[in-house]
């Protein structure tokens, strides 16, 4: 079965300073996705970024970075130079095709980032 | 484009009451995604839909929620009759059929039984 963990229910970073996330996930598939969104307290979810099973080069989307360890099943989100906008609630979520009609996202419990001035 | 589009954004209803929620998937997008968020049960997907069809139904709680989708541009998620315990954030999210293709996510319903 697809499943993914976020161990950090709530984390602090100080303005400025780079903070990870952890993601891990567990799936047989050899071809799958992995995304990160970002949802404030306003509610929306916003997507920030995307790695692929078989991309040889971490993504990255500006102050965002995807540090995937293929072997360790890992897909942690390195968010730079953080700012008070990002606090938020980060999801991690991983897509596997399944057949003709697999395109399923199963999204991890989530973390809230709290950055501090 | 204008986004997923859901409607209403806010929603306050007696139980018993019907409740129907609406959304417009971003144009061409293959797939429809209702789920539901709960602060004790975090975000859960409720249906999907491919090409108008009805694929993976298994998250809906019970036979008080229906999903429809008679075309391309339109879903609708119903619950009769409502109980308090359906309150919670409804999410209607479209994508195309690309395993690299991000879910787009619709601003959300809150949704309060009384």
């Amino acid at each position: 079965a697809q499943k993914i963990t976020q161990t950090q229910p709530g984390m602090f970073v100080q303005e400025k300073e780079a903070v990870t996330l952890d993601c891990t996930y567990d799936t047989s598939d050899q071809s799958y996705g992995l995304f990160w969104y970002k949802q404030p307290s306003s509610g929306e979810m916003i997507f920030l970024i995307y790695q692929g099973s078989y991309d040889e080069q971490n993504a990255t989307e500006g102050r965002y970075s995807l540090n995937f360890q293929k072997a360790r099943k890992s897909a942690n989100l390195v968010i730079s130079a953080s700012q008070l906008g990002d606090s938020a609630m980060y999801f991690c979520a991983m897509r596997v095709r399944r057949g003709e009609y697999g395109n399923k996202l199963v999204f991890g419990a989530g973390t809230i980032l709290r950055v501090k001035s | 484009d204008a986004g997923v589009i859901q409607s209403p954004r806010h929603e306050v209803t007696e139980m018993g009451q019907e409740v129907t929620l609406r959304c417009k998937p971003i144009s061409g997008h293959d797939y429809l995604f209702w789920y539901r968020q709960t602060m004790m049960r975090g975000l859960e997907l409720l249906i999907y839909f491919n090409n108008n069809v009805p694929i993976d139904d298994s998250g809906m709680p019970e036979d008080r929620f229906s999903a429809k989708m008679p075309n391309a541009s339109f879903s609708t998620l119903k619950i009769q009759p409502s109980e308090p315990r359906d309150s919670a954030v409804y999410f209607c999210a479209s994508s195309a059929d690309k395993i690299s293709h991000e879910q787009y996510f619709g601003p959300g319903t809150r949704l309060t039984v009384t």
